[in-house]
């Protein structure tokens, strides 16, 4: 597609439950970046995921916390066991493989834990 | 280390006036700057980036800024707000050595008065 596609684009669920979302980036771009981003805050970094090196994931802020890409493709987080401290909007962004390069963001998944 | 200070969490301006939006950085090592915007329920987009060529960079919609390394500072600018400029505006530092070492500042929420 012509733009990083993120869905669901909002999710409500019940604490306890798991959920997942998902994010498909821009076709070339090798990196992948998760960000959590809370009501009035800045963007916190969750995990970095760069062709097929080891993802960076020293943002993931616990064990419920999981993320997954397959080559330069989709990429889902999967958050366990939800917590209403996990409401937030999770933005995804890609970027060409050069460091300089600009990120390129989704519209977020927006999760509400009841 | 590098860092990202964005002086002012709110700025207020009548349409027309200039805009001002003050960022300090820290970087040991020759970084990339950005500036994204981010209106409400939406995700980032870039208004201009630094990437070691001219020190003044111009943007979208009329914005632009001055890389100043004497003083670690790259202020975004703009000569004359217009209404559609109200939104929340990120300062982005990303090393040149760490790809997933982007750093976000805090943001500044820019209010336009009528």
């Amino acid at each position: 597609g012509a733009g990083v596609s993120q869905s669901p684009s909002n999710k409500v669920t019940e604490k306890g439950k798991d959920v997942e979302l998902r994010c498909d980036p821009i076709s070339g771009h090798t990196a992948l970046y998760w960000y959590r981003q809370r009501l009035g805050q800045g963007l916190e970094f969750l995990i970095y995921f760069q062709g097929n090196s080891a993802p960076d994931k020293s943002g993931l802020p616990s064990d419920r916390f999981s993320a997954e890409r397959t080559g330069e493709s989709v990429s889902t987080l999967t958050i366990q066991r939800t917590q209403q401290e996990d409401s937030a909007v999770y933005l995804c962004a890609g970027r060409t493989g050069v460091n300089t390069g600009e990120l390129f963001f989704g519209e977020g998944s927006r999760l509400t834990v009841l | 280390a590098q860092s990202v200070t964005q002086l002012d969490s709110h700025v207020s301006v009548s349409e027309g006036t200039p805009v001002l939006l003050r960022c300090n950085y820290s970087s040991s090592y020759s970084p990339s700057l950005f500036w994204y915007v981010q209106h409400p329920n939406k995700g980032l987009q870039l208004l201009l980036k630094y990437t070691s060529a001219a020190t003044l960079v111009k943007g979208i919609n009329g914005f632009e800024a001055e890389f100043k390394k004497s003083e670690t500072s790259f202020h975004l600018t703009k000569p004359s707000a217009h209404m559609s400029d109200a939104a929340e505006y990120f300062c982005v530092v990303s090393p040149y050595s760490s790809a997933s070492k982007i750093i976000f500042g805090s943001g500044t929420r820019l209010s336009i008065r009528p």
